[in-house]
């Protein structure tokens, strides 16, 4: 049975960091591109950050470039968010996945809620 | 960057009905769009890929069409199941994601 099984959300004050991870199991994780997305209270998806199979390619939505870094561990079968420098706008419950727009597989999380306030 | 223009961001419709949504790429994608279904407090679930191959497992009432940059999804009779939110998807260049549509029950 695949999983993917994100971790370390929570709640943080503006300017502070959270380190969000994903532990895959059931599929060949090494193979794929992996994905961070998040989605706001009330609204729409949005595509954060992606990775290639083997980490050496990173992107990230223009709301988020140069606060967080997206990582894998291919040994452990993990994704990693880290997010410095929080703002209350990156308040949301962000998931873990694998897409498959061009082919499937599609595997996603159920998501780890992300809260910033003061 | 590449936006995706969904419509209507909202519809009433009654079960039986056909439900036809669409969306709209700035600039051409191929056929590198999905589309996506989400229920409340779940993930997103995936209806259809390249455009207009039905995931498997995907009632086919669902049907996708389109290429280039017009794209569309068609619930040929809607269920009461079908009551969710529906998102297009571009993966062509980064990602993008719809705006989204409500369907709700008339």
């Amino acid at each position: 049975e695949v999983q993917l099984l994100e971790s370390g959300g929570g709640l943080v004050q503006p300017g502070g960091s959270l380190r969000l991870s994903c532990a895959a199991s059931g599929f060949i994780f090494s193979n794929y591109v992996m994905y961070w997305v998040r989605q706001a209270p009330g609204k729409g998806l949005e595509w954060v950050s992606s990775i290639n199979y083997n980490g050496h390619y990173t992107y990230y939505a223009d709301s988020v470039k140069g606060r967080f870094t997206i990582s894998r561990d291919n040994t452990k079968n993990t994704l990693h968010l880290q997010m410095d420098s929080l703002r209350a706008e990156d308040t949301a419950l962000y998931y873990c996945a694998k897409l498959g727009v061009r082919e499937p597989p599609d595997y996603w999380g159920q998501g780890t809620l992300v809260a910033v306030f003061s | 960057a590449i936006q995706m223009t969904q419509s209507p961001s909202s519809l009433s419709a009654s079960v039986g009905d056909r439900v036809t949504i669409t969306c709209r790429a700035s600039q051409g994608i191929g056929n590198y769009l999905g589309w996506y279904q989400q229920k409340p407090g779940k993930a997103p679930k995936i209806l259809i890929y390249a455009a207009s191959s039905l995931q498997s497992g995907v009632p086919s009432r669902f049907s996708g069409s389109g290429s280039g940059t017009d794209f569309t999804l068609t619930i040929s009779s809607l269920q009461p199941e079908d009551f969710a939110t529906y998102y297009c998807l571009q993966d062509f260049s980064y990602l993008t994601f719809g705006g989204g549509t409500k369907v709700e029950i008339k």
